[in-house]
């Protein structure tokens, strides 16, 4: 079946520190690839997705590449600011899945001042 | 233009009711998908409704059932509560026919539902 796996949390970084956070998947197929955002008491945002393998997702200063050779789609950004924390969720989404989504269990991003 | 909007914010319920939950889509949108979220947890696939019909379910008991109305408004229902029904359920709408936008869905805030 198809699963995600996020690397364990919580993270706390200083301000400007560089973010990763790992997501590696399995999948049949050629799934679609997300990262989500989950700020205190609201939905989910979509922060950036990648379609196939070698797609680079980027939104807000955040990067993820589509790395099917190593089932992998990390999460980076350079420099992480207070307003980044919340909790992220790698997800994907297997073509011809009515687009249903498959969720990492969410990595807590706290950023100190 | 007003997104995916989720009534009630938060429910308290005991075991073994049951309650309804409401999901109005992001204007435009034709798709609605329910997921449960456990405290900690990733979301989880419940069942997505289009054209009034439920097309794909997750692995969840029956006791778990929806509808859409022609508004593509959407229900979510739940029968016999269980304590580990407890959870924020979420609401997201998409486009069927947007290309590949098809793959943009757009959550709402969701429904805190308490369980004694």
């Amino acid at each position: 079946g198809n699963s995600v796996t996020q690397m364990e949390g919580p993270v706390t970084l200083s301000e400007e520190a560089f973010l990763t956070i790992n997501c590696t998947y399995t999948a049949t197929g050629y799934p679609s690839l997300f990262w989500y955002v989950q700020y205190p008491g609201e939905g989910l945002q979509l922060l950036l997705k990648a379609t196939k393998a070698d797609d680079k997702g980027s939104n807000k200063g955040f990067e993820a590449t589509y790395r099917k050779e190593t089932t992998s789609f990390h999460l980076e950004k350079g420099s992480v600011q207070v307003s980044d924390s919340a909790v992220y969720f790698c997800a994907l989404m297997r073509s011809g899945s009515a687009r249903q989504l498959t969720f990492g269990s969410g990595t807590q991003l706290t950023v100190l001042p | 233009d007003a997104g995916v909007t989720q009534s009630p914010t938060h429910l308290i319920k005991t075991r073994g009711q049951q309650v309804t939950l409401r999901c109005s889509p992001k204007s435009g949108h034709d798709t609605v998908s329910w997921y449960q979220q456990a405290l900690g947890q990733g979301p989880q696939f419940i069942f997505q409704y289009y054209e009034e019909e439920e097309r794909q379910r997750g692995n969840f008991p029956d006791r778990f059932s929806g509808h859409q109305f022609p508004n593509y408004s959407s229900e979510l229902n739940v029968n016999a509560l269980l304590l580990g029904d407890s959870a924020l359920y979420l609401c997201a709408s998409s486009f069927e026919w947007s290309g590949i936008q098809r793959e943009k869905l757009f959550f709402g805030s969701g429904t805190q539902l308490s369980v004694l």
